[in-house]
């Protein structure tokens, strides 16, 4: 059974921290980059950023540079993402998803989580 | 950064007929735009890959064509577990971009 399970999220006042964290089990983990995606309530799909298999690449969308950072352990098959700086604009549905091919940075996102719900409010 | 423009925003048709959703680039991806499909309350799912490739387990009524800047996704004989909101992405250049979807409604 292959499982991303997104954990972290919560109700906090603007300008605030939070850190998310996204565990698999069930497939494969080192081998593969993994995304963050945010989807603000009742709007799209906001790409967020990514780190590459081995953790030495890292890219960002615009709204969030800066401001956030992804990082992971691969021995507890665990990714994080630590949000700092945080404004209404931020509330969404925070997905991690791992791509379809090994050690390919933009591949498709193949294995999704079921999200974690940040609100930023105060 | 690259636009991805979807269309129609809804379109509303009945089981059994064809879904045509287009999505517009606003430069050349080439043929680096896949498909998601997202029902209600739950998160995205792989549909089509490279611009015509099927994703693991997605059936064959799904299909998609196009390259460069324009992509078709259609859905042969719709099926009621089909209707859904459908988003493109690009991963041709970064950052990568979703469009803003297309939402599949039952007429």
């Amino acid at each position: 059974q292959v499982h991303l399970v997104e954990s972290g999220g919560g109700v906090v006042q603007p300008g605030q921290s939070l850190n998310l964290s996204c565990v698999a089990s069930g497939l494969s983990f080192s081998s593969y980059a993994v995304h963050w995606i945010r989807q603000a309530p009742g709007k799209g799909l906001e790409w967020v950023g990514v780190i590459s298999y081995d953790g030495y690449k890292e890219f960002y969308s615009d709204s969030v540079k800066g401001r956030f950072t992804v990082s992971r352990d691969n021995s507890k098959n665990t990714l994080f993402l630590h949000l700092s700086r945080l404004t209404t604009d931020d509330t969404a549905v925070y997905y991690c998803a791992r791509v379809r091919e090994a050690y390919y940075d933009s591949s498709p996102f193949e294995h999704w989580g079921q999200g974690t719900l940040v609100i930023v409010s105060s | 950064e690259v636009v991805l423009t979807q269309s129609p925003a809804t379109l509303s048709l009945s089981p059994g007929e064809t879904a045509t959703l287009s999505c517009r680039a606003s430069q050349d991806v080439k043929d680096n735009l896949a498909w998601y499909q997202q029902k209600v309350g739950q998160a995205p799912s792989l549909l089509i890959y490279d611009a015509s490739n099927r994703a693991t387990d997605v059936p064959v009524r799904f299909s998609g064509s196009g390259s460069g800047t324009d992509f078709t996704l259609t859905v042969s004989s719709l099926e009621p577990e089909d209707f859904a909101v459908y988003y493109c992405q690009q991963r041709s250049n970064w950052p990568l971009t979703f469009g803003g979807g297309t939402k599949l409604e039952i007429k």
